[in-house]
């Protein structure tokens, strides 16, 4: 079955360090997403692919990092710059970005510093 | 800037009745598309429904319809026969001419009663 993974469901982390997200998808999309979504708010963009090697900002990447090596992988590094990293990390992925391209999501990443 | 307004925080409704979401946004461009998303308590983001800016008639996805009047730029979402399954937030979000990177409201919480 085709689909997004994201691991692990769960993360915990003590403050000043570093932690990688992982997101795998295999519907051979082209665009990928991060969102964050803190609780009775929406989602908010951090960063997002459209290509592979290439990435943009989003509203806010400020103590984020991105990278995109392969065509199926857009794994999101939360740093110890980041200074509310607790929250719920969705990533995403569409064929293409345009206004016809509904999302798909994957499961989630809770992540909260200790 | 564009902007997406969800002004019920919570709503209510009885099991085997129709009910609409509310969402209103704002932008300037000629095209833009409008997704409806389901989260349920797993925290995964379901589409469930789109309406392009130049399509003439309303979407329909099975008990899932948008009252998309453009005038009034509204997208509501209406939910006919509800099911207890049908509890979850939903979100309303649009994406707009350019990078096409939807933007999210701050979501309505459905509890559907027996």
């Amino acid at each position: 079955d085709g689909g997004i993974t994201q691991s692990p469901k769960y993360l915990f982390r003590k403050e000043g360090q570093n932690v990688t997200l992982s997101c795998e998808q295999n519907l051979n999309h082209d665009a990928m997403y991060w969102y964050r979504q803190d609780p009775g708010q929406g989602l908010r963009l951090i960063y997002y692919s459209q290509i592979v090697n290439d990435f943009q900002k989003g509203d806010i990447a400020e103590g984020y990092s991105v990278s995109r090596e392969k065509k199926e992988s857009f794994p999101l590094t939360v740093t110890s710059a980041q200074k509310n990293p607790t929250a719920f990390y969705l990533c995403a992925s569409s064929i293409r970005q345009g206004p016809y391209n509904e999302q798909f999501f994957g499961p989630g990443t809770r992540l909260t510093v200790l | 800037a564009q902007k997406i307004t969800q002004t019920q925080p919570g709503m209510f409704v009885q099991e085997k009745e129709a009910v609409t979401l509310d969402c209103t946004y704002d932008t300037s461009d000629p095209s833009y598309g409008l997704f409806w998303y389901k989260q349920p308590s797993s925290g995964e983001m379901i589409f469930l429904i789109y309406q392009g800016s130049y399509d003439q008639q309303n979407a329909t996805e099975g008990r899932y319809s948008l009252n998309f009047q453009k005038a009034r730029k509204s997208a509501n979402l209406v939910i006919s026969a509800s099911q207890l399954g049908d509890s979850a937030m939903y979100f309303c979000a649009m994406a707009r001419g350019g990078s096409y990177i939807p933007t999210f409201g701050r979501g309505t919480s459905l509890i559907v009663h027996p």
